[in-house]
């Protein structure tokens, strides 16, 4: 079952524009992470937030997560036609073995 | 560098022909893992191996197969591929199985005809 969901599921800014995508899920976490994923690649890991943190930043991204609300964003600021791409957030739960659990993401297109 | 590889990048086969498609770490991690990934959705992951150990999800089709000989490699086989299968298949590693993070391969874009 789908634990994180991405909202919105596009969206098409401007280059130079901050681009923010929410991340809302269902259970208990360890840590929320994030990744991008290029046209037809594979994933990247970008950055992991613990559940006992509540921001986090890396360059030009920036993370939260309200863990009384299940949900985090992720900020990318003066985007760049290179930041075009998917972007999946993924939840670590502590039931059992369960790996990570990917939302449906945010499809993202920054236009030059 | 340290790297997940995956081999081939495209993969034709015919409707019903078995296929395999390889992965490889060197990243000497415990636990790999093979997702399906269809246009515009998420991964959906089909089973993973912590170690030598093999779980499966629960709706993953009896068509799908893995194999880990070693630490290193992992294989997916499609048994009989149907026009349904068509996708692209990630391989990914991780050091442990709950809580770290995944690092992918560039995936193998399978086409069936």
């Amino acid at each position: 079952s789908q634990q994180g969901e991405e909202d919105p599921q596009a969206l098409s800014i401007q280059e130079g524009e901050n681009a923010t995508m929410n991340c809302s899920y269902k259970t208990s976490i360890n840590n929320l992470q994030w990744y991008r994923q290029n046209s037809g690649r594979g994933l990247v890991h970008l950055i992991l937030i613990r559940s006992n943190e509540r921001e986090k930043h890396s360059g030009r991204l920036r993370v939260t997560l309200d863990t009384s609300k299940k949900s985090s964003s992720l900020l990318i600021t003066a985007s760049r036609a290179a930041d075009t791409a998917s972007y999946f957030c993924a939840t670590a739960t502590y039931s059992g073995n369960t790996p990570l659990v990917f939302g449906k993401g945010t499809r993202l297109s920054v236009i030059a | 560098d340290a790297m997940v590889i995956q081999n081939p990048r495209y993969q034709v086969t015919q409707f019903g022909k078995p296929v395999t498609l390889s992965c490889s770490q060197t990243l000497n991690h415990n636990v790999m893992y093979w997702y399906q990934q269809k246009s515009s959705q998420a991964p959906k992951l089909l089973f993973h191996y912590y170690d030598k150990d093999f779980n499966n999800e629960a709706d993953t089709p009896d068509n799908f197969q893995s194999r880990r000989p070693n630490t290193s490699f992992c294989f997916l086989d499609i048994r009989s591929p149907g026009l349904g299968d068509a996708a692209m298949y990630l391989c990914a590693t991780s050091r442990d199985r709950q809580f770290n993070e995944q690092f992918f391969g560039p995936g193998t874009r399978l086409t069936v005809l």
